[in-house]
């Protein structure tokens, strides 16, 4: 069964440092998120992606935030200049054509420091 | 976004039959109902999906009544396995893609 997959699982960071989260959609999906769960608290949405451009995105998605997908398996998830708030647990999901179906990744563990 | 509500926590046994009830009293005509479940430490995973009646699958059953603004989950002999968080999910999804809004869910633990 096709899965999305995040790598690093876990990445340990600096404040002030840059962190690339990195994943792969399911290779036939047009549709792709970043969402953060910040321990014990909901899984909060950052952004959407579709056509190589951000969709929509969330108050937390600041100028700090980027996304990328460089080529045509990645998808990535940048943090210029980590904050200690942004330790969370960052999912990447993506969906085809059945919209409230995404497929979420196991996510990466982000400790800021 | 149609607001959900639904009990924060539940607690079975192995075997038996969970019903978890969300409240959508704002529903709209277009929105579908959607739930999804998660496991500590892991992403959410779809579990079904349904727009009114009855939606089954090898997971669980949907039951939404006519004026569809509630709907129940319906995990049958549930095992320890089962333990999650399970969410529901309102949203219209012939807007084409969309976020998806995660309340705080229902806490699901199964004992022995």
């Amino acid at each position: 069964e096709p899965e999305v997959t995040q790598t690093p699982s876990h990445q340990v960071t600096q404040m002030g440092q840059e962190v690339i989260l990195r994943c792969v959609p399911i290779s036939n999906h047009l549709y792709f998120y970043w969402y953060r769960q910040i321990l014990g608290q909901k899984v909060e949405f950052l952004v959407s992606f579709y056509n190589n451009e951000i969709s929509e995105k969330s108050e937390i998605f600041d100028d700090q935030f980027s996304v990328e997908r460089p080529d045509g398996s990645n998808f990535t998830l940048k943090i210029r200049s980590t904050k200690l708030e942004d330790s969370a647990m960052y999912f990447c999901a993506s969906s085809g054509e059945v919209y409230n179906e995404q497929f979420f990744g196991p996510g990466t563990r982000l400790t800021v420091l | 976004l149609a607001k959900t509500t639904q009990p924060i926590s539940m607690d079975s046994y192995e075997g038996q039959e969970v019903n978890i009830t969300c409240s959508h009293n704002n529903i709209a005509t277009n929105d579908y109902i959607t739930w999804y479940q998660q496991f500590p430490s892991q992403g959410p995973r779809f579990i079904i999906q349904g727009y009114k009646t009855k939606v089954k699958n090898e997971v669980a059953s949907l039951f939404i009544p006519a004026d569809r603004k509630s709907s129940t989950l319906s995990l049958p002999r549930v095992s320890l396995s089962d333990t999650a968080v399970y969410y529901c999910l309102v949203g219209d999804m012939n807007t084409g893609f969309q976020k998806l809004v995660f309340g705080t869910g229902t806490r699901l633990l199964v004992s022995p």
